[in-house]
């Protein structure tokens, strides 16, 4: 059974246009909720994360909004860049039960040039 | 620079031979993580130490041991290799709760 669910495997955007990536989650003792850049051949880096306090987090080009009554998150990428094409992780965590982290399957995203 | 160091990055090993793969950090974490990733699914957490207690994962194989000798160092044996075990491993590490640091991986391959 899936609690962090990205259920889009790939998206594909025009360089200098917003990327969408959508994650949702079942599980509601999720608090803390962070989105991981994985390239081809290595491992994930940490991208920005949001706690569940909060319902928007920004860190440049990159902006998590959380909605935790739709138990759902999104993370925006604006303006898209080449740079960016790579695989995404949503992955949540329930803090007060322990430091473990549920991954979703992540989503590929292509930014054309 | 602080980091998590993953050794060998390609391992190739046979059916059924034993492989022991390594994780190291410099980051003083309490917390090391094994995950196992297959192509287009989730990262998924084999077990992981606090300090040098060790939490299995209830739908891990017994085929897969762990050793954390000390705070900085990290194993992954797998004892008999199948080649459903072919895949990408992950060493991560955290503090306590919260952002986890990833290693670059081992791709094994099992022939």
């Amino acid at each position: 059974d899936q609690q962090v669910k990205q259920n889009s495997p790939s998206l594909s955007v025009q360089e200098g246009r917003i990327s969408i990536l959508n994650c949702d989650y079942t599980n509601s003792m999720f608090d803390y909720f962070l989105w991981y850049k994985k390239y081809p051949a290595e491992g994930p880096t940490f991208l920005i994360s949001i706690s569940s306090i909060k319902d928007k987090n920004e860190d440049g080009r990159f902006t998590v909004f959380l909605n935790k009554s739709a138990k759902h998150l999104s993370l925006h990428i604006v303006p898209s860049q080449p740079g960016d094409s790579a695989v995404y992780f949503c992955a949540a965590s329930d803090t007060g039960a322990n430091s473990k982290l549920t991954f979703g399957k992540g989503i590929t995203l292509s930014v054309r040039p | 620079d602080a980091m998590v160091i993953q050794n060998p990055r390609y391992q190739v090993t046979q059916f059924g031979k034993p492989v022991t793969l390594s994780c190291s950090q410099t980051l003083n974490h309490n917390v090391m993580y094994w995950y196992q990733q297959k192509s287009s699914q989730a990262p998924k957490l084999l077990f992981h130490y606090y300090d040098k207690d060790f939490n299995n994962e209830a739908d891990t194989p017994d085929n897969f041991q762990s050793r954390r000798p000390n705070t900085s160092f990290c194993f992954l044996d797998i004892r008999s290799p199948g080649l459903g075990d072919a895949a990408m491993y992950l060493c991560a590490t955290s503090r306590v709760a919260g952002r986890q640091f990833f290693g670059p991986g081992t791709r094994l391959t099992v022939l």
